[in-house]
């Protein structure tokens, strides 16, 4: 079964720091577009980092210089390294994919992982 | 504010046939066919119902097709049943190589 797994949100106070994982199983991490996409409390969908092939990356401007995404080829794993949190970035962060490097929606999404930021 | 504009909620009875529009620009829906639509219960995985504008995954029923004009997609579910009842949202590429969202609406099966 094609499954992505998040893991790592929980209550951090602002300015303090997370670490997010996607756990990959049936597909491989290395062969698609990998992003994270949150959606805040009653609020609609945001793409917040992408990962291309190789090591190209995109950045919303809103999280740009306090995020970080990387796979992890060996783990099947996707990771985003957030720091300097603020209220705003509370929210629900999903792992997504791409098919492929030539299809560009996300067909495969996990269930999520919470993040609250406050103090 | 989300980047594709979507109406906030639609209705209908069982049976009947609801669209929902998703509103981007030249950079984003008009640029590339490249919609996609996603069917969210709250608690769980958003799931694909449709891409590149009209394209249906495989397992998703024929009731649901997506067409696009201009810079406006559009979601039809046709012969709705309550297990429709759900959060939708459109999404597109967009020539800054990353994807847009619309805000999502909730589809009431009345």
């Amino acid at each position: 079964e094609v499954q992505l797994v998040e893991s790592g949100g929980g209550l951090v106070q602002p300015g303090g720091s997370l670490r997010l994982s996607c756990a990959a199983s049936g597909l491989t991490v290395s062969s698609n577009y990998m992003s994270w996409v949150r959606q805040a409390p009653g609020k609609g969908l945001e793409c917040v980092s992408i990962l291309y092939s190789g090591t190209s990356t995109y950045y919303a401007d809103s999280v740009k210089g306090r995020f970080t995404i990387s796979r992890d080829n060996s783990k099947n794993t996707l990771s985003l390294q957030m720091s300097n949190l603020r209220p705003e970035d509370t929210a629900v962060y999903y792992c997504t994919r791409t098919p492929d490097f030539y299809s560009y929606y996300m067909d495969v999404w996990g269930k999520g992982t919470t993040v609250t930021v406050a103090s | 504010q989300s980047v594709l504009t979507q109406p906030a909620s639609v209705s209908g009875s069982p049976g009947q046939s609801i669209t929902i529009s998703c509103t981007g620009t030249s950079s984003d829906i008009g640029r590339y066919d490249y919609v996609s639509w996603y069917q969210h219960y709250p608690g769980t995985a958003p799931k694909l119902i449709i891409y590149e504008v009209s394209y249906r995954p495989s397992g998703v029923f024929n009731r649901f097709s997506g067409s696009k004009s201009d810079n406006t997609a559009s979601l039809t579910i046709s012969g709705l049943q309550a297990e429709d009842e759900a959060d939708y949202y459109c999404s597109s590429y967009t020539n800054y190589r990353t994807w847009v969202f619309g805000g999502g609406t909730k589809l009431t099966v009345l």
